[in-house]
């Protein structure tokens, strides 16, 4: 596999930033993807990052170091409905997804 | 809106038995996949498809099969039921050709919580 990284859980205020990290040891990839996971829901597509650097959309940001094995996600202004797990996931060639196993962001009031 | 759907929910099924999961998409995307997520280990790929009656090994294809003769549905077949194969199995679809940047995002479906009693 790709050996991605996540923390296990976190947890945080609502109102809070949460910055999920995601470190992957990989030789090459066209781009990495951040997805949310309600519980007992599908996946469903946060992010998209190809080149280094920030993608901003909205009260989430996604980070991607390529020299590092680096990404985050930002999450800004947390609401009790951003409590979910957020997949960090690599697409190598062929369009495959590896994903690492998760991060279960619990918010609290 | 755009769709994945998975036949079935939850299924109980016992050692043995042959199982099928079906998976249709409404996208018209070429690549499907099946993945199955159990906790602390994430997704795991176990088959993909990027055409119709074409089809690769995932990382842990062993002990599965599929089937994919029409562009809209992939079928995940478990020969022979095992008790390790209790998990969530989710269905995935996604195009070939990127946005402009190269997003291939991929489209899942609402799985299926599969017990092998």
């Amino acid at each position: 596999g790709q050996n991605i990284d996540q923390p296990t859980e976190m947890t945080a205020t609502e109102g809070a930033i949460v910055q999920i990290n995601c470190t992957y040891q990989t030789s090459g990839f066209n781009g990495l993807f951040w997805y949310q996971q309600h519980a007992g829901e599908a996946p469903t597509f946060l992010s998209y990052n190809v080149l280094d650097g920030l993608e901003e959309k909205g009260r989430f940001s996604s980070f991607l170091s390529r020299s590092k094995g680096y990404s985050y996600l930002l999450l800004k202004e947390l609401q009790m409905k951003d409590s979910a797990s957020y997949l960090c996931a690599l697409q190598k060639t062929g369009y495959k997804l590896s994903f690492g196993a998760g991060t279960t962001v619990t918010v609290r009031a | 809106d755009v769709k994945v759907t998975q036949s079935s929910r939850y299924l109980v099924k016992r050692t043995g038995e042959e199982v099928f999961l079906e998976c249709v998409q409404d996208m018209d995307h070429e690549n499907m996949f099946w993945y199955r997520q159990d906790p602390g280990l994430g997704l795991r790929l176990i088959y993909f498809s990027y055409d119709v009656k074409m089809k690769e090994k995932g990382d842990i294809p062993e002990g599965y099969s599929v089937s994919r003769e029409k562009k809209e549905r992939f079928s995940l077949i478990l020969e022979s039921a095992s008790t390790n194969q209790t998990s969530m199995y989710l269905c995935a679809s996604s195009r070939a050709i990127g946005t402009r940047n190269g997003n291939t995002e991929a489209f899942f479906g609402q799985g299926t919580r599969l017990t092998v009693v």
